[in-house]
């Protein structure tokens, strides 16, 4: 079965600092996505980034950007000049066809 | 679009009843899920729909949980009789399975049986 293991239950970062969440997965598979969803105090889950792991660059949306590192199955996210309404939690998430996994989630604080 | 819609947003009920939860799918997405989500258990898969069809309920807890999708536009999670444990936001996502794949999720449901 895929897991997705996120080994840091709580982080924190000094607003406009930068702090890198991390995951790692299992999988035998060669194609996949791979997903960072945020889930703030509102409890709504939103999309934050997504990697396809047949692209090799590593996606970026802004502040977010991801380092995909397929052979070691690992995709940590850095959120760069961290904001207040950063503050929130994070899964970390991997799909293939049906099968969808969510890591336990980092619970991220942001420190004015 | 409005996005996945879910309602109720929040449901009281004692120990015995019956508890029905509804979502709306994104209009042209192909694929439904229902999580369920609590402080011990994390977020948890119960049932995954394709084109409405439930494609792998291996998640759905025991028999009193049930889910069905009559159309492209509407799925109903129900739990008879409800239990205390089952106290948890369910949530409803969708996505297109060819397009990305991520999920789109709804606001949730905070159930809470007493």
């Amino acid at each position: 079965a895929q897991t997705v293991t996120q080994s840091q239950p709580e982080m924190s970062v000094q607003e406009a600092e930068t702090v890198t969440l991390s995951c790692t997965y299992d999988t035998s598979e060669s194609d996949y996505y791979l997903f960072w969803y945020k889930q703030p105090p509102s409890r709504q889950m939103i999309l934050v980034i997504r990697q396809e792991a047949y692209k090799q660059q590593n996606a970026t949306e802004n502040r977010f950007s991801v380092n995909f590192q397929k052979a070691a199955k690992s995709f940590s996210l850095k959120i760069s000049d961290s904001q207040l309404g950063d503050a929130a939690m994070y899964f970390c998430a991997y799909r293939r066809a049906d099968d969808m996994r969510f890591g336990a989630g980092t619970r991220l604080t942001v420190k004015p | 679009d409005a996005g996945v819609i879910q309602s109720p947003r929040h449901e009281v009920t004692e120990m015995g009843q019956e508890v029905t939860l509804r979502c709306k799918p994104i209009s042209g997405h192909n694929s439904l899920f229902w999580y369920r989500q609590t402080m011990m258990r994390g977020l948890e898969l119960l049932i995954y729909f394709n084109n409405n069809v439930p494609i792998d309920d291996s998640g759905m807890p025991e028999d009193r949980f049930s889910a069905k999708m009559p159309n492209a536009s509407f799925s109903t999670l129900k739990i008879q009789p409800s239990e205390p444990r089952d106290s948890a936001v369910y949530f409803c996502a969708s996505s297109f399975i060819g397009r990305g794949d991520e999920q789109y999720f709804g606001p949730g449901t905070r159930l809470t049986v007493t």
